[in-house]
């Protein structure tokens, strides 16, 4: 298996609700990442997790709450969030140290 | 962190090489040079990666510039398929974190 999956692919959520977003990959790598992608910008770096700790966090406001509860899975919970933050949501994931990322194809979040 | 500079968009004819440039002045000497690209409505997808000395896979060629302050990712044989967005990436290897540039649209025309 040489993917991460992610899911939902769409998800459309009013500004009081609560949602998560899922990630999983079974390539045995231990350093899993959360990118939020507008349209036609490129990927910003919210969130990296190593070893399962988070190791990074890029300043993210506090409605946004990852989690990795194993090695295989991250998630990104959601609560509270603005119009302005609807985007594209990447999760990647690598082996730790120099090697390349995998990326999921992301999920679409339209916030209204 | 260390930032690359790339041309917005680029235009190519189909089976034709491809060579898109990327200016990296401030990298150091940790950083590894990475390109992804990534296709319409998809995620970013590995394309190469280099540190100092050339490097070819199926996909591409890397060529780094001695003093490492730019690259040029070079596609063969450009096909339809390779129309996307290619982000130049500089890693630092001490910390486990990509940071993207603005990349550059390529499109290729039949």
């Amino acid at each position: 298996d040489t993917e991460v999956t992610q899911t939902p692919k769409h998800l459309v959520m009013g500004m009081t609700n609560k949602k998560s977003l899922k990630c999983e990959q079974h390539m045995g790598h231990r350093a899993m990442y959360w990118y939020k992608q507008k349209a036609k910008k490129p990927p910003e770096l919210m969130f990296v997790y190593s070893y399962e700790k988070l190791s990074i966090n890029e300043s993210v406001p506090s409605r946004f709450s990852p989690e990795c509860p194993n090695s295989s899975l991250l998630n990104l919970h959601l609560h509270a969030l603005q119009p302005e933050d609807s985007a594209l949501y990447l999760c990647a994931s690598s082996q730790v140290g120099s090697y390349g990322y995998t990326f999921g194809s992301g999920t679409r979040l339209t916030v209204v | 962190d260390a930032k690359t500079t790339q041309p917005n968009s680029m235009e190519s004819n189909e089976e034709e090489p491809v060579h898109l440039p990327c200016n990296h002045s401030t990298i150091s000497g940790t950083d590894y040079i990475h390109w992804y690209r990534q296709l319409p409505s998809q995620g970013p997808e590995y394309v190469i990666h280099g540190l100092t000395s050339n490097v070819n896979n199926r996909m591409a060629s890397l060529a780094i510039a001695e003093d490492r302050k730019s690259s040029t990712l070079i596609l063969h044989r450009a096909t339809l398929r390779d129309a996307a967005v290619y982000y130049c990436i500089l890693r630092d290897d001490n910390f486990n974190k990509f940071y993207f540039g603005s990349g550059t649209k390529l499109n290729v025309k039949p």
